[in-house]
């Protein structure tokens, strides 16, 4: 099972502000996923990555995967406090495709 | 809607005694996963059932036991609750064949008194 590494590990940012949230493996990934999770809630998908170079756009997020399948960047633009959350990458392995996390991200973003 | 429902929300137990926690699925997926997510870290999968396969990872605890009585329910159960097990415990089920994601239940928050 591949160790993935998220940075940053806490962002708190004003309302409008641009950010990026990385996720990292020295392994190469057949896909990525990324989740948020609200306090209190079980994590939700967002979007899989599946083709090295793959950007994907969800309203406000855009998701990015490394040409070589070793990493992830996902990019908020005008961040708004709905946003905020703990937000996961993850990949799925093994024959029953259990999830792996990431060590996470916890996005505050103020208003 | 089709959904995964976990119960209770929230749950108190003693010290040393015995709590189950449940789960119930109306998507007939075939797969069912238990997480646990202590505060401020990702979840972290204890065991999952493959149709009736059990499959434990090895770091969980023997203290952690896990039935499926058919498709649609998985409990996890707790034998001897140590303060160091009060955490979120997640339930989620998957379609294996499919690669869309997880459906997550809303978590049982555990508190060991």
């Amino acid at each position: 099972t591949q160790l993935l590494e998220q940075s940053p590990q806490f962002l708190s940012i004003q309302e409008g502000e641009n950010l990026t949230v990385y996720c990292n493996s020295s392994s190469v990934f057949s896909s990525l996923q990324w989740y948020r999770q609200e306090p209190g809630e079980g994590p939700v998908l967002l979007v899989t990555v599946v083709t090295g170079g793959e950007v994907k756009k969800l309203k406000r997020l855009t998701f990015q995967f490394g040409d070589a399948r070793k990493d992830s960047s996902l990019h908020i633009t005008a961040a708004q406090p709905g946003d905020t959350g703990l937000y996961l990458c993850a990949q799925r392995s093994g024959s029953a495709r259990q999830l792996t996390f990431g060590s996470g991200t916890q996005l505050t973003v103020l208003p | 809607d089709a959904m995964v429902i976990q119960n209770p929300r929230y749950q108190v137990t003693q010290f040393g005694k015995p709590v189950t926690l449940s789960c119930s699925q109306t998507l007939n997926h075939n797969v069912m996963y238990w997480y646990q997510q202590k505060s401020s870290q990702a979840p972290k999968l204890l065991f999952h059932y493959y149709d009736k396969d059990f499959n434990n990872e090895a770091d969980t605890p023997d203290n952690f036991q896990s039935r499926r009585p058919n498709t649609s329910f998985c409990f996890l159960d707790i034998r001897s609750p140590g303060l160091g097990d009060a955490a979120m415990y997640l339930c989620a089920t998957s379609s294996v064949g499919g690669d869309y994601g997880y459906t997550f239940g809303s978590g049982t928050r555990l508190t060991v008194v």
